[in-house]
């Protein structure tokens, strides 16, 4: 199983600054990562897929990058809604496993 | 545009099992994969297994040999049931549509079962 480690667990800035959130896998997973955000008592939303492709509706603001083991989130500008938990995503051989999420708070 | 509605027991005893049914709204139902996952404080995220309208499945190691997913698609729904719950097995629960690259693009409300 792979294991997607994230970082930092709790990043703590203002609005208008640029976040920037860290997800290593433990084994090479090319471009296959997605990028969710969860707000107090939602679902997760899908972000970014494939590592850099932003999902319907999400804002030019939040990009992705990064590849084999290595993958960014990026903030451009924060807005007041942004600050939420983050999750990185992969699917390997039919299994899905998540990161254990970045806190993003003012 | 895409809506999943969830229900099901909430309250469980040790031992029984979990039973949750997913319907689906404003979306084809046979283009898709449909997944459940569980949250819960001490794990964080964790996916369960998704099934498609054929009812091929896909499970998690860590819940295979407890699970059975199930779909009706003259209904436009899936389930899932988790037999020998225990305390470990509280969490929310979330249904889910699997979008192309099999990322998780539509989510149910989530339901919160408590094993106690």
């Amino acid at each position: 199983e792979i294991i997607l480690t994230q970082s930092p667990a709790t990043l703590s800035l203002s609005p208008g600054e640029r976040a920037t959130l860290s997800c290593r896998a433990s084994q090479s997973i090319s471009n296959y990562l997605g990028w969710y955000q969860q707000r107090p008592g939602q679902a997760p939303r899908l972000l970014i897929y494939d590592a850099s492709n932003r999902a319907t509706g999400i804002p030019a603001r939040f990009s992705g990058s990064g590849s084999g083991t290595d993958f960014t989130l990026t903030i451009s500008s924060l807005e007041a809604e942004d600050f939420a938990t983050y999750y990185c995503q992969q699917r390997d051989n039919w299994v899905v496993t998540f990161g254990q999420g970045t806190r993003l708070e003012i | 545009q895409v809506h999943l509605q969830q229900w099901g027991a909430g309250l469980l005893k040790p031992s029984e099992t979990l039973s949750l049914t997913c319907g689906v709204y404003g979306s084809s139902f046979t283009d898709y994969y449909w997944s459940w996952i569980r949250q819960s404080p001490e794990k964080g995220l964790e996916w369960i297994g998704e099934i498609s309208h054929t009812r091929n499945t896909s499970r998690s190691p860590s819940f295979k040999s407890r699970v059975t997913l199930s779909v009706d698609k003259s209904r436009r729904q899936f389930s899932l049931r988790l037999r020998s719950v225990t305390a470990a097995d509280t969490g929310v629960f979330f249904c889910a549509r699997v979008g192309g690259g099999g990322y998780e693009d539509a989510w149910g409300q989530g339901t919160l079962v408590t094993v106690s």
